[in-house]
């Protein structure tokens, strides 16, 4: 078991390129989320997906699109990256219900210059 | 809306002594809380969740928490340090309706020998 898998661990953009951050998870579960981590502000929710076939926004979703591409993988892409997308991005995966907890993939370290 | 405070950006505890992290929590309803930690350029790792029942909750590494109900708390507690605890602690939150967690900002545990 993998758990949650990221890819890639480290990326440098140019302002205004665009890139795609990849997310499998093999626990069959049925929610998926992005985050992303600055110092001092916690995470914060871009999108999520309770199910195949669904997202919806979070907290920060500005400058970010997500793929539901099936129930185990889950794409962030960022258009047309920023300086201020300089972050550590996480995705997470949660089984059905309120109660259980999310796991969590290894981090893409994204450095916009 | 959901909330979670860490009121401590940092605890300084030496080895050996009892720690504990802060968090209070504002939700509709009654909530699912939970601990995760967080190590240098590691994702996140679940230590322990209250659901319903006993309001003290045992979890990974010998971390335990307690449920507040009237005071809106849930905090971290070990009874005798490691060197080996230092590092990144977020509380998180959901209501019994909710999709992704809500984390706090998070404490920086050290532990000194």
């Amino acid at each position: 078991n993998a758990g949650v898998t990221q890819t890639p661990k480290f990326q440098v953009l140019k302002t205004g390129q665009s890139m795609t951050l990849q997310c499998a998870q093999d626990m069959n579960h049925n929610s998926m989320y992005w985050y992303r981590q600055d110092p001092g502000m916690g995470l914060r929710l871009i999108y999520y997906s309770a199910s195949e076939g669904t997202t919806d926004k979070g907290e920060v979703p500005n400058g970010y699109n997500v793929s539901r591409l099936n129930k185990r993988e889950f794409s962030l892409r960022l258009e047309s990256a920023a300086p201020s997308q300089t972050s550590v991005y996480f995705c997470a995966s949660s089984g059905a219900g309120a109660s259980e907890g999310e796991y969590f993939g290894p981090g893409t370290r994204l450095t916009v210059l | 809306a959901q909330s979670v405070a860490q009121p401590e950006d940092q605890v300084n505890v030496a080895e050996g002594n009892p720690l504990t992290v802060k968090c209070t929590y504002s939700v509709s309803g009654n909530p699912y809380l939970f601990w995760y930690v967080q190590y240098p350029n590691r994702g996140l790792q679940f230590l322990l969740k209250y659901i319903t029942g006993d309001n003290l909750v045992k979890g990974s590494y010998g971390f335990e928490a307690e449920f507040n109900k009237s005071q809106t708390s849930f905090h971290l507690k070990k009874p005798s340090a490691l060197v080996s605890d230092s590092a990144l602690y977020f509380c998180a939150v959901r209501d019994q309706a909710g999709t992704a967690l809500i984390f706090g900002k998070g404490t920086t545990l050290s532990v000194s020998s």
